[in-house]
């Protein structure tokens, strides 16, 4: 059966310093990748999404980027996280007729 | 563009209660509905697809429908450990099976 993990749970960084959050998936191939922004008291917005390794297309300009090495393996990092970057940050995949399935996410707090 | 709105933004219900929740939507060429349930600090789960006005999908207490505007989750007879957030999306066609636009979700809380 497929899974997907996500790392880490709870992150507490300090405005300027860098990101990365990352996430793999198991029991598929080739999926559909994407990051989802959730802010509080808003809904999931779409931040990034990934059909191939290397393909990423992004939906909102942001301080953010996404980047896929491998098959299975989504990554979001900054270079200098803002306060407007805090959010619960999730990760998702598909594959071609099927449903969007999530990860567990990352609590992100800037300070 | 695609818009979503989800009412009401909280409910509080008794166990036992029945209610339903309301996703109104507005997309060219709808290509699924999605409702998805989210407890708090977790990733959403996935519940049910609606395609077409008239379709209904039914797990456990819960009854999802499909008209040419808006969506209802129907909840009968809740439990306490249905409450969560419930999340609508929609997808617009030419896009990825992943891109929803999503509403702000109902916060729903059954007190036992």
């Amino acid at each position: 059966s497929q899974t997907i993990h996500q790392w880490p749970a709870t992150l507490v960084q300090p405005v300027g310093s860098p990101l990365s959050l990352e996430c793999t998936v198991e029991g598929t191939s080739n999926p559909n990748l994407y990051w989802y922004r959730q802010a509080a008291g808003r809904g999931l917005q779409l931040l990034f999404y990934s059909v191939g390794i290397g393909q990423i297309s992004s939906e909102v300009p942001q301080n953010l980027s996404a980047s896929r090495p491998q098959d299975r393996q989504f990554i979001l990092s900054s270079k200098k996280l803002l306060l407007s970057d805090s959010g619960f940050y999730l990760c998702a995949w598909s594959v071609p007729g099927k449903k969007l399935f999530f990860g567990s996410g990352t609590q992100l707090s800037v300070l | 563009e695609d818009q979503v709105t989800q009412s009401p933004e909280a409910l509080r219900l008794q166990e036992g209660e029945s209610s339903s929740l309301n996703c109104s939507y507005t997309v060219s060429g709808l290509r699924g509905l999605f409702w998805y349930r989210q407890d708090p600090g977790k990733g959403p789960e996935f519940l049910f697809t609606l395609y077409s006005a008239g379709e209904e999908k039914e797990k456990e207490r819960l009854k999802a429908t499909l008209t040419k505007k808006e969506s209802f989750l129907h909840i009968t007879a809740p439990k306490p450990e249905d409450s969560a957030t419930y999340l609508c999306a929609v997808r617009a066609p030419g896009t990825s099976y992943g891109k929803l636009t999503f509403g702000q979700g109902t916060i729903l809380t059954v007190h036992p």
